[in-house]
């Protein structure tokens, strides 16, 4: 069974412009959840989309979005880039269903690097 | 809201030795327990989980946790560890109500398994 996949693997943008971000969840996940993993910071909370839904949101400014599509895959973009905004984006999925929904699986992220 | 803490940043260890690795949380909340571990430049890879039941929990590469609900506590055990589990370590918690499934996650603890 394939898992989450992201791309790119890397990404190097300047200040100001824009990143898109991509993920594909596991055959037969519906939620979709992203975090920054960025240095001195962890792990924070993005975004959880589910059944192409925003469901929640972290404590991240507006300039962070994203979507889910039909068949559940997920981009997130992130406008206005800022030096801060460099970091190890992850996706996760998990299941709907009662007694798998609680667990998230991840991609092996997208390093973003802003210059 | 949740919080997690890992109260060591680092755990030196020699190859073949037991290792703990201590895991609080705080939470006004039930919640489900986690631990995922990340290889360098990679993502993160579920150790074990725990939802219900008992409070020993086996997991991936001889890794088990024990669940202290009066302690708040789930620290992750190894009984000898090897030179490739050499790696980061990230407990984690979310809710057991559905509204709201973000992962809170601790700040990592690094293993350094030397020879």
């Amino acid at each position: 069974e394939a898992g989450v996949t992201q791309s790119p693997t890397h990404l190097i943008k300047t200040r100001g412009q824009q990143a898109t971000l991509r993920c594909s969840p596991i055959s037969g996940h519906t939620s979709v959840y992203w975090y920054q993993q960025a240095l001195g910071l962890g792990l924070q909370f993005l975004l959880w989309y589910d059944e192409g839904e925003e469901r929640n949101r972290g404590n991240f400014p507006p300039r962070f979005s994203g979507r889910q599509f039909p068949n559940y895959s997920s981009e997130l973009n992130v406008n206005a880039l800022e030096l801060e905004d460099s970091a190890l984006y992850l996706c996760a999925s998990s299941y709907t269903l009662a007694g798998e929904r609680e667990t998230q699986y991840f991609g092996p992220g997208t390093r973003l690097l802003v210059l | 809201a949740q919080s997690v803490t890992q109260l060591d940043s680092q755990v030196p260890v020699f190859e073949e030795a037991p290792v703990e690795l201590r895991c609080n949380y705080s939470s006004s909340v039930s919640v489900y327990l986690f631990w995922y571990v990340q290889y360098p430049n990679q993502g993160l890879q579920l150790l074990l989980k725990y939802l219900s039941g008992s409070t020993l929990v086996k997991g991936i590469n001889g890794f088990e946790a024990e669940f202290n609900k009066s302690q708040t506590s789930f620290h992750l055990r190894k009984p000898s560890v090897h030179i490739s589990d050499t790696a980061e370590y990230f407990c984690a918690v979310t809710r057991r109500d559905t509204g709201r499934r973000a992962l809170t996650f601790g700040s990592g603890t690094r293993l350094q398994v030397q020879p």
